[in-house]
């Protein structure tokens, strides 16, 4: 069970936006720790895709947007693109015990 | 740019010791902005931080592998490495190494490696 709550599973057509959301607690996105957002092809290395809450990296097309509030961040992708099957990773750090970086347990985006 | 690259055993003996090594290229490990880290993904799950170490040899795990973890870093051969004892099948994960960049706790992993696969069996 993961420290970061995704939904397992998201989808929609081509053009539309869809939204991915990261549920966390008040030990880690809501004590104001940073959430950054991967992207993982299958059989590759996850990918920064949004780092600092919204801030994307060179090369990352402005489709892809990041938001935070309270105790949860949201993950946008609008005009879908076939491309941007794959699976979406939400992290954070969590200050628990002596505190260590913790992700969520992903949530797989398919293009209809 | 910066690139990273997993080596070591694909499949190691229950009760033994896991020893990976990620070798940089395009910049140096040397450098006192990033943290030199340790993940893995188990099949079908998110991945999990396993670590990290600094240029200086500093190192800080997570809290629940640091009494089976180790990791040293040779900055003259661009490289780090870990190594988990006393592995389980529950161990059985791809590993990835990845650099660590930003302040503090809101660190963010920003490049890693293609990953290795290593599987605990006897």
């Amino acid at each position: 069970q993961s420290v970061l709550t995704q939904p397992p599973s998201v989808s929609g057509a081509p053009g539309q936006r869809v939204t991915i959301s990261c549920t966390g607690t008040s030990s880690n996105i809501g004590a104001g720790y940073d959430v950054h957002w991967y992207q993982q092809l299958p059989g590759t290395a996850p990918k920064l895709l949004i780092y600092g809450n919204y801030n994307r990296p060179s090369g990352v097309p402005g489709r892809f947007s990041g938001s935070k509030s309270g105790t949860s961040a949201s993950l946008a992708i609008s005009g879908l693109q076939a491309e941007d099957e794959a699976d979406y990773y939400c992290q954070s750090y969590d200050n628990t015990l002596s505190g260590s970086w913790v992700f969520g347990g992903g949530t797989k985006l398919t293009v209809l | 740019q910066v690139q990273l690259q997993e080596s070591g055993p694909g499949l190691v003996k229950p009760s033994e010791t896991l020893s990976l090594t990620c070798s940089v290229s395009g910049g140096s490990i040397y450098n006192g902005d990033f943290y030199w880290s340790w993940l893995r993904q188990p099949p079908g799950k998110g991945p999990e931080w396993i670590g990290y170490i600094y240029y200086t040899g500093g190192t800080y795990f997570n809290p629940s592998l640091k009494s089976r973890l180790t990791m040293s870093i040779d900055t003259s051969k661009n490289q780090f490495s870990l190594t988990l004892k006393s592995v389980t099948a529950a161990d059985t994960a791809v590993y990835f190494c990845s650099r660590g960049d930003g302040a503090l706790q809101d660190r963010a992993f920003d490049i890693w490696g293609q990953g290795k696969m290593v599987t605990v069996s006897s």
